[in-house]
């Protein structure tokens, strides 16, 4: 069964710092992953997707994620901060064979400190 | 090109009612995704429609159904509310379905409500 890891629950940076959101995930085929942001009261906005080639990619505001099969994962970065990001952020995987079911991880809400 | 509308926005209802939401997706999109957000739960996959028929269901149990029409607009059906239904469901649309999943794109959800 596939599933999505996001150990950090809560996480507070500076705005200006830079930012890591991990996720580690589980499937039984070739993974396709994605981040989506969630505002409060709001749907989810997608910030960038990996299917196949290039495992660094780039997305909107800034984000980039990278993609280690070897260790499962698909790390968020953004090099610098801003306190518009604070958000809840969203890792989610299908895949090869797996339809258009998405299995999301917990969430990483961030807070940004002014 | 207008993002994936759902309505009504907010809805309240008691428990034992039922309650219809719907989302009419991306133009030209014609796979439509139904999930629920929960603080305990997640965010957890209900089912998907694809020239109206569903193509693949989470673990629900069958109080919750859905539908998707000939124009690729979908709603979904709870009966007989329970208290643990009060959630955001949040649709989304994929251009097509198959084997592979594709990328969805999220509506604003809906916020039900049971009381």
């Amino acid at each position: 069964a596939q599933s999505v890891t996001q150990p950090d629950i809560h996480i507070t940076v500076s705005e200006g710092a830079s930012l890591e959101l991990r996720c580690n995930y589980s499937y039984g085929a070739t993974p396709y992953l994605f981040w989506y942001v969630q505002s409060p009261g709001q749907g989810l906005q997608l910030l960038l997707k990996y299917f196949s080639g290039d495992t660094l990619v780039q997305g909107i505001k800034g984000f980039e994620a990278e993609f280690k099969r070897s260790q499962s994962s698909f790390n968020l970065r953004k090099p610098s901060v801003h306190w518009s990001d604070a958000a809840e952020y969203f890792c989610a995987v299908g895949g090869r064979g797996g339809g258009n079911k998405l299995t999301f991880g917990t969430g990483t809400q961030l807070k940004v400190e002014l | 090109k207008a993002g994936v509308t759902q309505t009504p926005r907010y809805l309240i209802k008691t428990r034992g009612q039922q309650v219809t939401l719907s989302c009419s997706p991306i133009s030209g999109h014609r796979s439509v995704s139904w999930y629920q957000q929960t603080p305990g739960q997640g965010l957890q996959f209900l089912f998907e429609y694809f020239s109206e028929t569903q193509r693949n269901k989470g673990n629900f149990p069958g109080r919750f159904s859905g539908r998707q029409f000939s124009n690729s607009r979908s709603e979904m059906n709870v009966s007989t509310l329970e208290l643990g239904d009060s959630a955001l469901y949040l649709c989304a649309s994929s251009l097509q379905a198959g084997g592979d999943t594709d990328t969805q794109y999220f509506g604003p959800g809906t916020r039900l409500t049971v009381l």
